[in-house]
């Protein structure tokens, strides 16, 4: 079983849609947890970041951790084309980082 | 702020020849990371470092080697490049349990 699991997609909705983003993950020891956007022949961007359990919101993304169920959300609202990318989700035990293997989102203007 | 730099942005290589990914970054950054990217595999870990003048081994680390001599660089040498090693490599540091990523080297061994 893999440390992280990941729908790669891809995903394809219309513009001004909700979109949510999800990940599994098996080891309890995680702490925090990311979410990056990575536009094609880019690097990974840090978009948002949580500290243990709960919601945290920034302008139109809000990641969620669930931390009793091994689950991790992030809600893009009100989706731009601007959004088109690769999301990846993270998570962290002391310095070692495991990676989903992204979700390729498409917003068709 | 230049964050995490890296060069070359592009390289291609002929199988047996060796070269060096370089890797800077400027937050005064402790831990730093090299990844490997390929299509549909997400990020590997090749090597790592806690800080300077020590590093360890990743996931996959066979074919390449590291060192760090002061806190801001990280360099990755590949030796005799196989076609394997044709991948995308990110160099990333770390602070607050969070990574920071540089733009990324895809390299191209024919």
């Amino acid at each position: 079983q893999k440390e992280v699991e990941q729908d790669p997609g891809p995903l394809s909705v219309p513009e001004g849609a909700i979109v949510s983003l999800n990940c599994t993950y098996s080891n309890s020891a995680f702490q925090y947890f990311m979410w990056y956007r990575q536009y094609s022949r880019k690097g990974p961007e840090l978009l948002m970041y949580t500290y243990s359990s709960g919601n945290k919101e920034d302008g139109r993304f809000t990641a969620q951790v669930d931390k009793s169920s091994k689950y991790i959300s992030l809600f893009i609202r009100d989706s731009q084309p601007s959004d088109s990318a690769t999301y990846l989700c993270a998570m962290s035990a002391g310095n070692q980082f495991y990676f989903g293997t992204g979700t390729s989102l498409t917003v068709i203007p | 702020n230049a964050g995490v730099t890296q060069t070359p942005k592009f390289r291609i290589l002929k199988i047996g020849q060796s070269m060096t990914l370089q890797c800077t970054q400027d937050m005064n950054h402790n831990y730093m990371y090299w990844y490997r990217q390929d299509p549909g595999m997400g990020l590997k870990l090749i090597y790592y470092s806690v800080g300077a003048g020590i590093t360890d081994k990743g996931e996959v680390p066979n074919g390449y080697n590291v060192s760090r001599s002061t806190t801001e660089d990280f360099p990755l040498r590949l030796e005799l490049a196989a076609p394997s090693q044709t991948s995308v490599y990110f160099c990333a540091s770390s602070a607050s349990g969070s990574l920071f990523f540089g733009s990324g080297t895809q390299l191209s061994v024919l």
